[in-house]
């Protein structure tokens, strides 16, 4: 079936550092999504990416979605303290046609981020 | 802002009772699924339901887990036989139209012992 792997699994950093989490799919994704867990919450949606080579921004975030619709990342720029928590990477699953909007998450990037 | 809710927060158990979490979705959506996330992993794909049915189903879906929308609100996943590797967070997610962003629960805690 279908496999996202994401890397790395821990990042720490000094506030003011950025960071990068990489995601890749084992099959061609139609969009990916991109979630934020804090410590002890839910998954909170990001942003979602369709369209090949795809680059969006939100303040510090920038996400981008592979030429080949495999492969995103998303970077966060001179990262803050709140930015801390778990972030996956998400993708549909279109087996049989009828999954509609079933996620196939990948294992997530837990951040930390020292003041 | 309309959220998914979910009861009971936090589910103590014993291996083989039968449980029952809630959900309320937001209103006006119409995909419902359930995940569950064992304690520092990743979040698995449980069961997606839409027009009063099953769409799909993961392995980890089997004869002891069923779901239930029982009125227009809620939600429900019932596992009627709880084992010890059932003890994760389990979280409903709700969406409006096909691929489209999901929105999850504050989730349940289910503790089986």
């Amino acid at each position: 079936g279908q496999q996202v792997m994401q890397i790395p699994q821990y990042q720490h950093v000094q506030e003011g550092e950025d960071f990068t989490t990489y995601c890749n799919s084992s099959t061609t994704l139609s969009n990916i999504q991109w979630y934020k867990q804090r410590p002890g919450g839910h998954p909170v949606f990001l942003i979602q990416l369709v369209k090949s080579g795809e680059v969006k921004k939100q303040k510090r975030l920038t996400f981008q979605f592979g030429e080949a619709k495999k492969n995103s990342s998303l970077h966060i720029t001179a990262t803050q303290t709140t930015d801390v928590g778990t972030y996956f990477c998400a993708g549909p699953s279109n087996a049989g046609g009828t999954s509609y909007g079933k996620l196939t998450f990948g294992q997530g990037t837990i951040l930390t981020v020292h003041p | 802002e309309p959220e998914v809710t979910q009861t009971p927060s936090h589910q103590v158990t014993q291996m083989g009772q039968e449980v029952i979490l809630r959900c309320v979705p937001i209103s006006n959506h119409l995909y419902f699924y359930w995940y569950r996330q064992i304690l520092g992993q990743k979040v698995e794909f449980l069961v997606s339901f839409y027009n009063n049915e099953i769409s799909e189903k993961s392995e980890i879906f089997d004869d002891q887990f069923s779901v239930e929308r029982p009125d227009g609100s809620n939600f429900t996943l019932k596992i009627r036989s709880t084992k010890l590797e059932d003890s994760a967070m389990y979280f409903c997610a709700s969406h409006r139209r096909v691929i489209y962003e999901q929105y999850f629960g504050p989730g349940t805690r289910l503790t089986v012992t």
